[in-house]
């Protein structure tokens, strides 16, 4: 298996609402990662999950707050947001760095387009 | 930080045209990764280069690393329709993507 499956693929909330996103990958990697991307921009570092702990905090806004409950999974709690966080949100996954050649190529799941209203 | 520089922004190709696309860095990078976002799509890795003034091909596609390990560039031969999409390099010192090169390829 070397998907990264991301639910739910679309999203849309109000500015009260409390949701999570999910990322599942069952390839033995060991960082996972959340990233952010606004129409034509590059994907926006988030968060950063290393051996289920958070390595990597880019300054996010307390409103999204990530989760890794283990080695397979990791989502992304959603409480308060606003407008301007609607965005396509992607996860990714990789061997963590290192030697190997294979660290940090980044496998990325399809996304959750998320609305926020 | 790290900060990794990509140029062109867009680049609107005639098919069969050749197309480059240069990332520059202001520090010294320990590798550097190549990604194609199709249209409507997510990422997906093309390829990693690690030593300095490393030369790689796939079909078309040539990706060199500079030789201070502080540029790269991608460039496609004789472009087709299927290559239409945005062409990200990543500095993986902090896991950080270029702005991208979008290309559109006219058949």
């Amino acid at each position: 298996d070397t998907e990264v499956t991301q639910t739910p693929k679309h999203l849309v909330m109000g500015m009260t609402n409390k949701k999570s996103l999910k990322c599942e990958q069952h390839m033995g990697h060991r960082a996972m990662y959340w990233y952010k991307q606004k129409a034509k921009k590059p994907p926006e570092l988030m968060f950063v999950y290393s051996y289920e702990k958070l390595s990597i905090n880019e300054s996010v806004p307390s409103r999204f707050s990530p989760e890794c409950p283990n080695s397979s999974l990791l989502n992304l709690h959603l409480h308060a947001l606003q407008p301007e966080d609607s965005a396509l949100y992607l996860c990714a996954s990789s061997q963590p760095q290192g030697r190997s050649s294979g660290a940090n190529v980044l496998t990325f799941g399809a996304g959750s387009r998320l609305t926020v209203l | 930080g790290q900060q990794v520089m990509q140029i062109p922004q867009y680049q609107h190709v005639q098919e069969g045209e050749d197309f480059t696309t240069y990332c520059n860095s202001s520090t010294t990078l320990s590798n550097i990764q190549w990604y194609k976002q199709r249209p409507g799509g997510h990422p997906v890795f093309l390829i990693q280069l690690v030593k300095s003034g490393e030369v790689k091909k796939q079909k078309r596609l040539t990706f060199q690393f500079g030789e201070a390990k502080k540029n790269s560039s991608l460039h496609i031969t004789a472009t087709q329709t299927t290559d239409v999409g945005t062409y990200f390099c990543a500095g993986l010192n902090d896991m950080r993507f270029g702005a991208g090169t979008r290309l559109t390829v006219k058949p």
